[in-house]
């Protein structure tokens, strides 16, 4: 089975820290993907990547970054964690590209509270 | 502006079958149209694909009408723990590029 790991289930953090948020998958998929979820917003996606060192922006990525230095792993970063980047962040894989997404793989989410 | 609209909520008995529409008018030509069933705290987990006509696998079936412009999922004889968030997904080209939409999301409640 596809597997999709995100590093920490739960997170809490102070308003100003630096966040790392990374996610593994063990199907040498291409495309990785980082949502955020909330409360009546649904999934909003935030960069995704299609190849290593490749990344384009979603629709909400201001506040973070990502890296892709290895094509297993995707981090998304929060520079400087603010309140309103309390959410959960589901990170995805998926082997396909371009027109076909084909199925995105996620993984069980990371809850981060920023206080 | 492209748009993926589901029903907000339905409630369903345990036993019957639920039929849950999305609508998405401006697929991509050549994209599928994916359903994913989330459970509070875990991440979407795949139900089926499918790009025209009828899909079936061994926990749903998915109806997609020759405009492609909608698709139906369908949940045969739902129990308890079929109570979840069900997602479509389909991709769309927006200013030149191509973006993955998610719908908003249909919570499934299944009553005893």
């Amino acid at each position: 089975d596809v597997k999709v790991t995100q590093s920490s289930r739960y997170l809490v953090k102070r308003t100003g820290e630096k966040v790392f948020l990374e996610c593994v998958q063990d199907m040498d998929h291409e495309n990785m993907f980082w949502y955020r979820q909330d409360p009546g917003l649904g999934l909003r996606l935030i960069y995704f990547s299609y190849d290593v060192k490749m990344k384009e922006k979603g629709d909400i990525p201001e506040g973070y970054s990502v890296s892709r230095e290895k094509k297993e792993r995707f981090s998304l970063i929060l520079e400087s964690a603010s309140t309103n980047q309390t959410s959960m962040y589901l990170c995805a894989s998926s082997f396909r590209t371009g027109e076909f997404a084909g199925e995105l793989f996620f993984g069980e989410g990371s809850r981060l509270t920023v206080l | 502006l492209a748009k993926t609209t589901q029903p907000i909520s339905m409630d369903s008995y345990e036993g019957q079958e639920v039929n849950i529409t999305c609508s998405h008018n401006n697929i991509a030509t050549n994209d599928y149209i994916t359903w994913y069933q989330q459970f509070p705290s875990q991440g979407p987990r795949f139900i089926i694909q499918g790009y025209k006509t009828k899909v079936t696998n061994e926990v749903a079936s998915l109806f997609i009408p020759a405009d492609r412009k909608s698709s139906t999922l369908s949940l045969p004889r739902v129990s308890l723990s079929d109570t979840a968030v069900y997602y479509c997904l389909v991709g769309t080209w927006m200013d030149s590029s191509y973006k993955l939409i998610f719908g908003s999301g249909t919570r499934l409640l299944v009553r005893p």
